[in-house]
């Protein structure tokens, strides 16, 4: 079975800093691993994804995600946060690309 | 290029009653995933259509149905509703092969 543990349900971060997110993943082969971001009203959006390569995954808007096969962990980071990253990130793991199993939300609140 | 549409927004019913939800794929899809994404929570996969054929299906009860059609647009339907199926219903479409969803904005059905 496939499960993804993400932490922290709630992180609030200035604007400006450092943003980290921890996802931990449950899967028995080599997983496709993703980063959603979904923001009130809207539908999901993917930021990256990891099937295969580099280990190290740049997305959309400035994230990236590390994949830690060791620690079933992947990740994601962004250097320097704007307001308009406050949203929902999720978290998906599944055997394709389409079958995925979603952690339960972080939700990042960003302070001016 | 057209992206995912679904229909209606939101929606009412009554416990027993029957619920059909619409999904536009966007241009050049061939495939459609449905999901479902309750309060709180993160999307679960309910099944996907590819060729019109169910190519998948998550743990959901049989009164969970769809259909693809030959423009590759979509339909769920929910039959015997129940109060736990009040949820945000979400359509995603992709091209058949390693890539990414493209998730609509979703359906929020309540179930009273």
């Amino acid at each position: 079975a496939q499960s993804v543990t993400q932490p922290d349900i709630h992180i609030t971060v200035s604007e400006g800093a450092s943003l980290e997110l921890r996802c931990n993943y449950s899967y028995g082969a080599t997983p496709y691993l993703f980063w959603y971001v979904q923001s009130p009203g809207q539908g999901l959006q993917l930021l990256l994804k990891y099937f295969s390569g580099d280990t190290l995954v740049q997305g959309i808007k400035g994230f990236e995600a590390e994949f830690k096969r060791s620690q079933s962990s992947f990740n994601l980071r962004k250097p320097s946060v704007h307001w308009s990253d406050a949203a929902e990130y999720f978290c998906a793991v599944g055997p394709n690309d389409y079958k995925l199993s979603f952690g339960a939300g972080t939700t990042v609140t960003v302070r001016a | 290029e057209t992206g995912v549409t679904q229909s209606p927004t939101h929606l009412i019913k009554t416990r027993g009653q029957q619920v059909t939800l619409r999904c536009s794929s966007q241009s050049g899809h061939n495939t459609v995933s449905w999901y479902q994404q309750a309060l709180g929570q993160g999307p679960q996969f309910i099944f996907q259509y590819y060729r019109e054929e169910e190519n998948g299906r998550g743990n959901f009860p049989p009164r969970f149905s769809g259909l693809q059609f030959p423009n590759y647009s979509s339909e769920l339907n929910v039959n015997a509703l129940e109060l736990d199926d009040s949820a945000l219903y979400l359509c995603a479409s992709s091209r058949q092969g390693p890539g990414e969803l493209f998730f609509g904005e979703g359906s929020r059905l309540t179930v009273l």
